[in-house]
């Protein structure tokens, strides 16, 4: 049974940085060829995805928040890693992490990845 | 970027109702579309992938079609579970997530 949990502070200052910890079960990051993913929910508002790294360390970024995020894995822990440096207040949201698994193929462009199991999520406010 | 436009934002519907959301994209997809149901306070789940794939254990009810830049998501009878927000998401280029359509009761 595949499980993800997210960690890390309730409460974060403007210009601070922000560190969330997911730890899974149920999953190799190492040799099962899937990824976890992170994605976040302002309150009320939409979903948005964040970044993905892959059992190989490959990772992938949004493009309007890469300069400010960084993902990384500990597969001794089991756990991912991800910072946000210089929060905002717009930052506020839940953070979900989410395990990224195989959802079709294409010849050009290889495997296709969703997010198909989440953790709870975390609920972090960004304020003075 | 791929930008996803759901419709419609709020649809209100009673148990029995077949109910259809769309999802379109600004740029191709060909199949590289999901959907989602997020109940409030909870995790969202994977309903649909690959545009028409069940998810596991996802009941018959729920239906996917489309492709290129216009996509359904199908209830084909509601049930009181089904009452949530439901959102696209593209996986064609990167991902990106619809605005999202909730249904509640007439």
């Amino acid at each position: 049974q595949i499980t993800l949990k997210e960690s890390g502070p309730t409460l974060v200052k403007p210009t601070q940085t922000l560190t969330l910890t997911c730890t899974f079960s149920g999953f190799s990051l190492t040799s099962d060829e899937v990824g976890v993913g992170w994605i976040r929910q302002p309150p009320g508002k939409a979903l948005e995805w964040l970044v993905v790294i892959y059992w190989n360390d490959d990772k992938r970024y949004s493009p309007s928040l890469r300069s400010r995020l960084t993902v990384t894995k500990d597969t001794s822990k089991n756990q991912v890693v991800l910072t946000m440096t210089n929060v905002d207040p717009v930052d506020t949201a839940t953070y979900y992490c989410a395990h990224s698994s195989r959802a079709g193929y294409d010849a050009l462009t290889g495997h296709r990845y969703v997010f198909d199991i989440w953790g709870q999520g975390t609920m972090v406010t960004v304020s003075s | 970027d791929i930008q996803m436009t759901q419709s419609p934002s709020t649809l209100s519907a009673s148990v029995g109702d077949r109910v259809t959301i769309t999802c379109r994209a600004s740029q191709s997809l060909r199949t590289w579309l999901a959907w989602f149901q997020q109940i409030p306070g909870k995790a969202p789940k994977l309903l649909i992938y690959k545009t028409s794939t069940l998810g596991s254990g996802v009941p018959s009810r729920f239906s996917g079609s489309g492709s290129g830049t216009e996509f359904t998501l199908t209830i084909s009878s509601l049930q009181p579970d089904d009452f949530a927000t439901y959102y696209c998401l593209q996986y064609n280029s990167i991902w990106t997530f619809g605005q999202g359509t909730k249904v509640e009761f007439k």
